[in-house]
């Protein structure tokens, strides 16, 4: 079945770029998320690319798309403590008209 | 953007009990979903309802049940909390259209179950 994977944990220096990788098994995927989740809260949506891009970039954040590798970065530049959280990966799988498959998520650790 | 609320952020029930959790939207999309989050597992989907009074399981519906009386509530039901079923509980909003699947989430309830 499909399958979305990431790393548990991230730890870089505050003013560094963070990059969070994720891979995924469905190459007919059309959307593809971040959420992050602070502490103590629900998820909210950070950012989505659509399956025929290979990059966006919304202020600080860069998402790269590598279609033939099915990998997935998230790169936030300079990063602050504010960004501190848990990111997750999640895919739309072709054809479902409801599902995110979900990685584990990412704990982004910000040294100071 | 929508907004989702649920009852409780922490709650603590013995083995056994009745256990209800709400979902509150306060727009009319269709879609609503009822996630566990585990450290290290991501989130595992629970029950999804599509409409009024309609349902399907997704991966891990065992212990559980739901009900969607009204277009904005979505409860998940524990019948008799076991201590396994202490978890994250996340509820979500699904909106359909160009942003296909994307999801608007409620707070977290935090259940421990003793």
């Amino acid at each position: 079945g499909e399958d979305v994977e990431q790393s548990l944990f991230l730890s870089v220096r505050e003013g560094d770029s963070s990059v969070i990788n994720c891979t995924y098994t469905d190459s007919s995927s059309t959307y593809l998320y971040w959420y992050k989740q602070e502490p103590g809260a629900g998820l909210q949506l950070l950012t989505y690319i659509f399956s025929n891009m290979d990059m966006k970039q919304d202020q600080r954040l860069t998402v790269l798309l590598n279609k033939k590798d099915k990998h997935l970065s998230l790169r936030i530049a300079d990063t602050q403590t504010g960004d501190s959280a848990i990111y997750f990966c999640a895919e739309t799988p072709q054809g479902s008209n409801y599902q995110l498959i979900w990685g584990a998520g990412t704990k982004l650790i910000i040294k100071p | 953007d929508v907004k989702v609320t649920q009852s409780s952020r922490y709650l603590v029930k013995r083995t056994g009990e009745k256990v209800f959790l709400e979902c509150v939207q306060d727009m009319d999309h269709e879609n609503m979903f009822w996630y566990r989050q585990d450290p290290g597992l991501g989130l595992r989907l629970i029950y999804f309802s599509y409409d009024v009074k309609m349902k399907e399981k997704g991966d891990i519906p065992e212990g559980y049940s739901v009900s969607r009386e009204k277009k904005e509530r979505f409860s998940l039901i524990l019948e008799s909390a076991s201590t396994n079923q202490t978890s994250m509980y996340l509820c979500a909003v699904g909106l359909a259209g160009e942003r296909l699947n994307e999801q608007y989430f409620g707070p977290g309830t935090r259940l421990t179950v003793t």
